[in-house]
């Protein structure tokens, strides 16, 4: 099994429309994280927690929310999605010692019509 | 000016040749950097870490960094046609960003047989 899981894969949906990705963690880690990658434009920091009761915006969250359900579970969820979120959402972790060594799970490919 | 900028490319070298990718970062409080490789269709993988000034080698890749200039930098020897991917910078902020990892938009390398 893969060490970060992330459901569903690919995603197909309307504008308006409530949806929820999951991820789940087998590492340990205590934070999580959840990117958005662009064409052009890299990997842009959505939300992160470093621990259950932490949760921290990052570069663009406006639009979006995250739950931290347990140390191995972090949901992004869109609450009302709109076309310009189509993008590829990836979670990952990190241990508290080496922050920058991102386990990153397989992405989700989410498309908003 | 972006956090972290890196020329988009694409990149395209011959096989056997070094590729060069190059970052700039701008927070001068940042510490560590590092290198990760996406192929295609997957999710970046970490392939170097970089916390001094000077070089770091691996294998066939050197990091280079370059704090008072605030420039990191990744050469590839002898490249192969595997080695064609996107490579993204990314650095980890200083205190005053929380310790968030930010990354640059990436570099394509195509390297031709």
């Amino acid at each position: 099994d893969a060490d970060v899981t992330q459901t569903p894969r690919n995603r197909i949906t309307k504008t308006g429309k409530r949806i929820m990705l999951e991820c789940s963690q087998t590492k340990g880690h205590d934070r999580m994280y959840w990117y958005r990658q662009d064409p052009g434009l890299g990997l842009r920091l959505i939300y992160y927690s470093f621990d259950v009761k932490d949760i921290n915006k990052g570069e663009i969250s406006d639009g979006y929310s995250v739950s931290r359900q347990a140390q191995a579970k972090f949901s992004l969820s869109l609450e009302s999605a709109i076309p310009n979120q189509t993008a590829l959402y990836f979670c990952a972790t990190s241990d508290p010692v080496h922050l920058g060594v991102l386990t990153f799970g397989a992405g989700s490919r989410l498309t908003v019509l | 000016q972006k956090e972290v900028e890196q020329n988009s490319g694409p990149l395209s070298v011959p096989e056997g040749a070094i590729a060069s990718l190059n970052c700039t970062y701008s927070d001068r409080g940042s510490q560590s950097f590092f290198w990760y490789r996406q192929y295609s269709g997957k999710s970046p993988e970490l392939i170097m870490s970089i916390y001094s000034n000077g070089d770091k080698e691996d294998g066939r890749f050197t990091a280079q960094l370059n704090k008072a200039s605030q420039y990191v930098s990744l050469l590839i020897r002898d490249s192969q046609p595997s080695d064609s991917a996107t490579y993204l910078c990314a650095v980890k902020g200083g205190d005053n960003q929380g310790g968030k990892l930010i990354f640059g938009q990436g570099t394509e390398l195509s390297v031709k047989p």
